[in-house]
């Protein structure tokens, strides 16, 4: 098993939509979670992080963590075709605290 | 965007010559990180360092030299390069750890071992 597992995608929806972007970790007590963004041909970038349980807003974007069933997710409301990139999920896991852990992203595509 | 130079972006060489990849930051942050990306497999570190001279291993450090002489550099050296090294690396670096802060990517370097 992944230590982080996200689904590949491409996840398509269409602009105005809700899209739904789900990350899994193996390691019931890690701490930090993180969602980057990634362009295609660049470097990823630092969208949303969340440290407890619950959602943390931030413009569109809503990170919620679920630590029971090690879960991070990040909904994007009122997607547009600027929001089409691959997303990673990052998890600080409690065992290595200077290292982060990623996914291996989910691309997210969004259609006029 | 954060003052994160990697050198060279784009380079292409033969098997069992030894590469040089340089990181350089103006940000006088404490830590420094080399990743590489490949489709399937995602960000993988291959080592970091957390000050002048100190270093650590990532997940895939097999292969894979760093040094720290300066603050503001960080270098990795493929000492014999191999076809399985053919990645995008990048060089990332935080002031506190990357446990409570942002990681700060520079633009990548397309490494391509024939």
């Amino acid at each position: 098993q992944k230590e982080v597992e996200q689904n590949s995608g491409p996840l398509s929806v269409p602009e105005g939509a809700i899209a739904s972007l789900n990350c899994t970790y193996s390691d019931r007590v890690s701490q930090s979670f993180f969602w980057y963004r990634q362009y295609s041909g660049k470097s990823p970038e630092l969208i949303m992080s969340i440290y407890s349980n619950g959602d943390k807003e931030d413009g569109r974007f809503t990170a919620q963590l679920n630590k029971a069933s090690q879960y991070v997710s990040l909904l994007i409301r009122d997607s547009q075709p600027s929001d089409s990139a691959t997303y990673l999920c990052a998890v600080n896991f409690s065992y290595n605290t200077d290292k982060l852990i990623f996914g291996t992203g989910t691309r997210l595509q969004v259609f006029p | 965007d954060a003052g994160i130079t990697q050198s060279p972006r784009h380079k292409v060489t033969e098997t069992g010559t030894p590469v040089t990849l340089r990181c350089h930051q103006t940000e006088n942050h404490r830590y420094m990180y080399w990743y590489r990306q490949d489709p399937g497999h995602g960000l993988r570190l291959i080592h970091y360092s957390y000050g002048v001279k100190d270093t650590d291993k990532g997940e895939v450090s097999d292969g894979y030299s760093v040094s720290r002489s300066k603050t503001e550099d960080f270098l990795l050296t493929l000492e014999s390069a191999t076809s399985s090294q053919t990645s995008v690396y990048f060089c990332a670096i935080s002031e506190q750890g990357p446990t409570n802060e942002k990681l700060f990517f520079g633009s990548g370097t397309q490494l391509s071992v024939l």
